[in-house]
């Protein structure tokens, strides 16, 4: 059964800064990897997204990297602002099923202070 | 921005009542997902559908049921209503040719 895992799980920076944000999964053998925002008390908003095929995408500030071997993804985010401020999520689309199931991780709470 | 819908986005309702929670889409995705996430914790799947007339059980077991009788309208039921139920269900979608998933706004539900 594949378990995503999110480190760290809350991460408080001063604005400008860059920063990382870490997602790994049990089983290699995945269809996609999507990286979402949540707001407090919202929906999800899909960020990224990067096939099995991709070692990594761009967009804007943010930046994901996928090394499926290892079972890990990165999502980059540059010159972070405040309104970054959000929950992000790791979810992992499996193998079976074409990716079409998602199994989430617990996600990292990010506050970008002035 | 992602033309999926949940109504009604807050709930406050009495232990045994019946409800309905609505999920709607406009952009002709046959796949449709329910999640229920916790505070602090992680989504769980609990029903998905891949066209009209299919509907699985998602990974956490669920005391609620779903149908999938038009494409873009896939409705969550609880028939009686206990404060175990009290959490938030965000609704996803996801189409043939996009490999994205598109989530609703959620609705939190509370059951006093």
């Amino acid at each position: 059964k594949q378990e995503v895992t999110q480190i760290p799980a809350a991460l408080s920076v001063p604005e400008g800064e860059n920063l990382v944000l870490n997602c790994s999964f049990t089983d290699s053998a995945i269809y996609n990897l999507q990286w979402f925002r949540q707001d407090p008390g919202k929906g999800l908003t899909s960020l990224l997204l990067i096939q099995s095929s991709q070692r990594e995408q761009t967009s804007g500030r943010l930046n994901a990297s996928l090394d499926k071997s290892s079972g890990r993804s990165t999502l980059y985010i540059a010159a972070s602002q405040p309104g970054d401020s959000a929950t992000y999520l790791c979810a992992v689309g499996g193998v079976t099923g074409g990716g079409n199931k998602l199994t989430f991780g617990t996600g990292t709470q990010l506050k970008v202070e002035l | 921005e992602a033309d999926i819908y949940q109504t009604p986005r807050y709930l406050v309702i009495g232990t045994g009542k019946k409800i309905t929670l609505e999920c709607s889409q406009t952009m002709g995705h046959d796949k449709m997902y329910w999640y229920q996430q916790d505070p602090g914790m992680e989504l769980h799947l609990i029903h998905y559908s891949y066209g009209v007339n299919s509907t699985e059980k998602g990974d956490l077991s669920s005391e609620s049921t779903v149908s999938r009788i038009r494409t873009e309208h896939f409705p969550l039921t609880l028939e009686s209503a206990r404060p175990s139920h009290t959490s938030q269900y965000l609704c996803a979608s996801k189409g043939q040719q996009a490999p994205e998933a598109f989530f609703g706004q959620g609705t939190r539900l509370t059951v006093v």
